[in-house]
């Protein structure tokens, strides 16, 4: 079973450009997740989407981030414009999300970002 | 909010146990979670127990949940060069029918021989 594909793996690019990222979560998972991971700490939930709706965005900034998943497969994370402060890792998982199920989360190898 | 606090290091000599510890706010965690990642890759999740039990095992993992004090452990026995990486704790919390997660900053695991 292949498993969550993400890319680009690096990207770097200057503060104030954009920059997208995209996910393809494991083929049938409902659940897509988007984490962003600073250096030197836990992942912190950005989006959650089930199927093509948003569940939960509570922490995404929405003044320049935002995320689509359009026809509920593929997913894609975008910024603009960047700052310094959004150099981090960008992990996308998904889930199966079956009904009593653990909701196991399977993760990506993520994109790290570098704004300069 | 919902917080998850874990010590920052731990270091382990090859064939010695290590335990990983994760404290969290949240009474009503739904389940608890160990991920392990390795440098420059994706977490891979390694075990999870539900709110509702005690303790699970699973071939060298063992994994202790204090519910009244809200702690939660991962015994790693025998722990190998390969085990080195940092482990993260994590909890769901059931959230109008969704499953929000919190992960805490991870814990930097290494082995020595």
């Amino acid at each position: 079973e292949a498993g969550v594909a993400q890319s680009p793996r690096y990207k770097i690019i200057e503060k104030r450009q954009s920059v997208a990222f995209w996910c393809n979560p494991i083929s049938g998972h409902a659940t897509l997740y988007w984490y962003q991971q600073i250096l030197g700490q836990g992942p912190k939930l950005l989006i959650q989407f089930q199927n093509n709706g948003v569940v939960d965005d509570s922490q995404l900034p929405k003044d320049r981030f935002s995320a689509e998943r359009l026809k509920g497969v593929d997913s894609t994370l975008k910024i603009q414009p960047a700052k310094l402060e959004d150099s981090a890792v960008y992990l996308c998982a998904s889930s199966l999300r079956l009904a009593g199920s653990t909701d196991t989360q399977y993760f990506g190898p993520g994109t790290r970002l570098t704004v300069l | 909010g919902e917080d998850v606090e874990q010590s920052l290091f731990l270091s382990v000599r090859e064939g010695d146990s290590s335990v990983i510890n994760c404290t969290y706010t949240d009474s009503s965690s739904t389940y608890l979670y160990w991920y392990k990642q390795e440098p420059g890759a994706g977490l891979q999740l390694l075990t999870y127990i539900f709110s509702n039990m005690d303790m699970k095992q699973d071939q060298r993992l063992t994994v202790l949940l204090n519910k009244k004090d809200k702690h939660l452990s991962l015994r790693i026995a025998d722990t190998q060069t390969g085990d080195s990486a940092i482990y993260f704790c994590a909890e769901t919390t059931a959230s109008g029918g969704s499953y929000i997660p919190t992960f805490g900053r991870g814990t930097s695991l290494i082995v020595h021989p």
